[in-house]
């Protein structure tokens, strides 16, 4: 009965490589989130998606592309992976369109 | 672009002491405070939050204040308990320009026994 589940937990893979994130919840919400928290724990939002429609792109490398295939589903898949790129990622969703309600329990990506 | 100062960045407090955490913030638009808790190794969890139509809201020992005027929030916790342990982040929503939750630096707040 997870209410925002992303997959995988951890994440570790060599430079170059590309990967994808996947998350999905069930609790019904219209907009969904990626967020990104570096080591020092600052949270960024990277990407929201409202109904399937693209709302938030914020200034991310085009390295970063969402996919959402329905309004219960958004997927970040990265190109290329670069040291920087290590993080949690969090994804998240809410019944309305500004800000996040519930969070996803993250995912470690470690690039090495 | 909006700006969150959050404050202090670390918190040590007496168990049963009260704690405070101060934001301010730069949008005079922004209508919407959320504060998020954090404990270690988790996610982030929606505590309380406020609409800028109040000055204050509260739930049991956590509360919340804002001054629009002087663009400040916090977060008032009140006979604080080990398991308040954790990292709380305020943000605000910026409504100028494309409207997104701008989140403070955090705070980690650990509660002495």
């Amino acid at each position: 009965d997870t209410a925002v589940s992303q997959t995988p937990k951890y994440l570790v893979t060599q430079m170059g490589n590309d990967k994808s994130i996947k998350c999905e919840q069930n609790l019904g919400h219209d907009t969904m989130y990626w967020y990104k928290q570096d080591s020092k724990k600052f949270l960024k939002i990277m990407f929201s998606y409202n109904n399937k429609e693209l709302i938030i792109n914020e200034t991310v490398p085009n390295r970063f592309s969402p996919k959402s295939p329905d309004k219960a589903h958004l997927n970040l898949h990265i190109n290329s992976l670069e040291l920087g790129d290590s993080a949690v990622y969090f994804c998240a969703s809410s019944q309305g369109w500004d800000s996040p309600s519930v969070f996803g329990q993250g995912t470690r990506l470690t690039v090495v | 672009g909006e700006n969150v100062e959050q404050h202090p960045s670390t918190l040590s407090v007496q168990e049963g002491d009260s704690a405070v955490i101060k934001c301010t913030y730069s949008d005079s638009a922004s209508n919407y405070f959320p504060w998020y808790k954090q404990e270690l190794g988790k996610r982030p969890q929606l505590i309380i939050d406020i609409r800028s139509n109040v000055g204050e809201k509260k739930d049991q020992r956590i509360a919340v204040t804002l001054n629009k005027t002087a663009k400040h929030f916090s977060l008032h916790i009140t006979e604080t308990q080990p398991e308040d342990s954790a990292v709380y982040f305020c943000a605000a929503l910026k409504i100028q320009g494309a409207q997104k939750l701008v989140f403070g630096q955090g705070t980690r707040l650990t509660i002495n026994p």
